[in-house]
């Protein structure tokens, strides 16, 4: 079964700095991964996915996420925090299964606070 | 711009009633799926469908159930509501013939029973 972890609960980050989202996953071939952003009493906004090619991957809002297969790791980065991106942020494992269902699983998320 | 809409963003409801959630997608996906989120707990899913009339249990499914009569609406129905449902309902789909594609979720549904 697949599982992913996200260690830390909340990240406190000041405007201008860089900031970094840990997510781990389990499965047990090459997984589809992905990370959403959700604003406060928004639903879920997709940032970016990885399932092949470049390790590194860009989304939206100045983010990007790297694949590293031997850590089981895909961790969210953005080289300087806007007060926008205080959110909750999700990172999710598929499978890639192009069949019934298709259905991710998701990390307990990362709530992010920005400092002026 | 394509779209997940769940009817109702706040809700508030007694113990022991029966409440429907609707949501409805207007992308012709084939996949929806019925999320509740807790604070800590992340998102874990209830039920989802892969086509008309096909329910499939998720993770937490006790409590709860669906109805999918059209390819468009996916409703989630709490038979008889109990305060341990009181939770944030996130309502998505995706398309099965692109696995990579990622879900689209609607904006969510507060529910409060009590």
């Amino acid at each position: 079964a697949q599982s992913v972890t996200q260690p830390d609960i909340h990240i406190t980050v000041s405007e201008g700095a860089s900031l970094e989202l840990r997510c781990n996953y389990s499965y047990g071939a090459t997984p589809y991964l992905f990370w959403y952003v959700q604003s406060p009493g928004q639903g879920l906004q997709l940032l970016l996915k990885y399932f092949s090619g470049d390790t590194l991957v860009q989304g939206i809002k100045g983010f990007e996420a790297e694949f590293k297969r031997s850590q089981s790791s895909f961790n969210l980065r953005k080289p300087s925090v806007h007060w926008s991106d205080a959110a909750e942020y999700f990172c999710a494992v598929g499978a890639g299964i192009k069949a019934a269902g298709n259905k991710l699983t998701f990390g307990g998320g990362t709530r992010v606070l920005v400092k002026p | 711009d394509v779209k997940v809409t769940q009817s109702s963003r706040y809700l508030v409801k007694r113990t022991g009633e029966k409440v429907f959630l609707e949501c409805v997608q207007d992308m012709d996906h084939e996949n929806m799926f019925w999320y509740r989120q807790d604070p800590g707990l992340g998102l874990r899913l209830i039920y989802f469908s892969y086509d008309v009339k096909m329910k499939e249990k998720g993770d937490i499914p006790e409590g709860y159930s669906v109805s999918r009569e059209k390819k468009e609406r996916f409703s989630l129905i709490l038979e008889s509501a109990s305060t341990n449902q009181t939770s944030m309902y996130l309502c998505a789909s995706s398309l099965s013939s692109i696995p990579n594609y990622g879900y689209t979720f609607g904006s969510g549904t507060r529910l409060t029973v009590v």
